[in-house]
């Protein structure tokens, strides 16, 4: 089945500074990667996603980069606020299975 | 207002009880996914479910039962079988193949 490998698994930025998460995956048939946010004690929220036809997606001040070649995608928050402050999943869809697969998460943690 | 609803927020379950947590839809979507987190853990998938009267095993399914009846709803029965189920239980829909997951806001079971 697929595996997901996510890290870091904790990251800590000062306020305005870039943070950069990335994942793999082990299966090719997946073709859709989402982000997801969890705010403390809340439920995850669709940040970002995108489809393995395209390499890179921004809306804002995030953006998305994948390489179905390497099997990784990787998310990038610009200019990073303290209420970017979350656990971050990245998860691979696969069509065939009808299911994502989840990464273990990054603790990102914004400093004022 | 659309949305997923999971009830209750808390519960608590007594040693050789089988409890039910509730998760109910009006997205109309026609996929449906039980999900449980441990702290520090990324989400490892129960049981899913694609259409109605139809559900498949996840990763960690062992003590742990779904029905699907009706579109709109997907309970999850914890079993006695299930010997750690202490977690924090996510519930999630999505329309189809193109689409992330909506979260429900989550069940938090403890064994007392």
């Amino acid at each position: 089945g697929e595996n997901v490998e996510q890290h870091p698994s904790t990251l800590s930025v000062q306020e305005g500074d870039s943070a950069v998460i990335k994942c793999t995956y082990s299966d090719s048939a997946s073709n859709y990667f989402p982000w997801y946010k969890q705010e403390l004690g809340k439920r995850p929220q669709l940040i970002i996603d995108i489809r393995s036809n395209v390499g890179e997606k921004k809306d804002q001040r995030i953006a998305v980069t994948l390489n179905k070649t390497a099997k990784h995608f990787s998310l990038h928050i610009t200019e990073t606020q303290p209420e970017d402050s979350a656990v971050y999943f990245c998860a691979a869809y696969n069509t065939n299975a009808g299911k994502s697969t989840f990464g273990d998460g990054t603790t990102l943690t914004v400093k004022p | 207002d659309g949305g997923i609803t999971q009830s209750p927020k808390y519960l608590f379950r007594k040693e050789g009880q089988n409890v039910t947590l509730s998760c109910e839809q009006n997205l109309n979507h026609d996929a449906m996914y039980w999900y449980r987190q441990d702290p520090g853990q990324g989400l490892r998938l129960i049981y899913y479910s694609q259409i109605v009267n139809d559900f498949q095993k996840g990763d960690i399914a062992e003590g742990y039962s779904v029905s699907r009846e009706k579109k709109e709803s997907f309970p999850l029965t914890v079993t006695s079988a299930q010997k750690n189920p202490t977690a924090f239980y996510l519930c999630a829909s999505s329309a189809d193949r193109r689409y992330g997951y909506t979260f429900g806001s989550g069940t938090r079971l403890t064994v007392v």
